[in-house]
């Protein structure tokens, strides 16, 4: 069984341009998280969808940021108009239908994001 | 705000040395999860501990948790190289997925 698979691996894009990161979950889960990592800290939780669904988004900043998953295809994470503080790690998570802390997440290896 | 503090940041010790790493946290919790992440990878879960749940076990891994104090801590024993890793907590206190902490930065040297 693949794990949760993200691509690209590296993206850097320069100040003004689009970011579009994706992430596949592990096969028969439902449930998307992403994060973001900035060095040396810990994940700070952006949202939370099943298809279709977005159904936590607090996490995420209110401009320029925006995400989906689709019934078909991966989770898209969307930046627009990336600046320099936009460059981190962006991880996804994936779990199956229970509830919050009920099972562990399934991490991808991450996408890192530079903005030059 | 964080959910889950761990200490120390950083610890550094011998092969075949014990490390324990704590984690404190804010609100209730149903359970509690440590991961472990590898530089330059995801996170990988570790041990999941229910709120009624005092200690468990996995392996060289033993996780304490203490609702009262809202505190856990994990120890690895024997340590390796290997070992060498970030260590997280996370929860799930009325939030609808798990917050981590900054984590616990390990270095075991042979």
């Amino acid at each position: 069984n693949a794990g949760v698979m993200q691509n690209p691996r590296h993206l850097v894009r320069r100040r003004g341009q689009e970011a579009r990161l994706r992430c596949s979950p592990m096969k028969g889960h439902s449930h998307v998280y992403w994060y973001r990592q900035l060095p040396e800290e810990g994940l700070k939780f952006m949202v939370y969808l099943q298809k279709e669904n977005i159904i936590d988004e607090s996490g995420m900043p209110k401009e320029r940021f925006s995400a989906e998953f689709p019934k078909e295809g991966p989770s898209i994470l969307r930046i627009q108009q990336v600046v320099r503080g936009d460059s981190a790690a962006y991880f996804c998570a994936s779990s199956p239908p229970v509830g919050t802390g009920n099972s562990p997440l399934h991490f991808g290896n991450g996408t890192r994001l530079t903005v030059t | 705000s964080q959910q889950g503090e761990e200490d120390p940041q950083a610890l550094s010790i011998q092969e075949g040395e014990n490390a324990t790493m704590n984690c404190s946290y804010k609100t209730s919790i149903n359970n509690l999860q440590w991961y472990r992440q590898n530089s330059g990878r995801g996170l990988v879960h570790l041990i999941l501990i229910r709120s009624n749940e005092r200690e468990k076990h996995s392996g060289r891994l033993r996780v304490t948790l203490d609702t009262s104090k809202k505190s856990s801590s994990l120890l690895i024993t024997a340590s390796r190289a290997a070992d060498t890793a970030s260590y997280f907590c996370a929860t799930d206190g009325g939030y609808s997925t798990l917050t981590f902490g900054k984590g616990t930065m390990l270095l075991v040297s042979p």
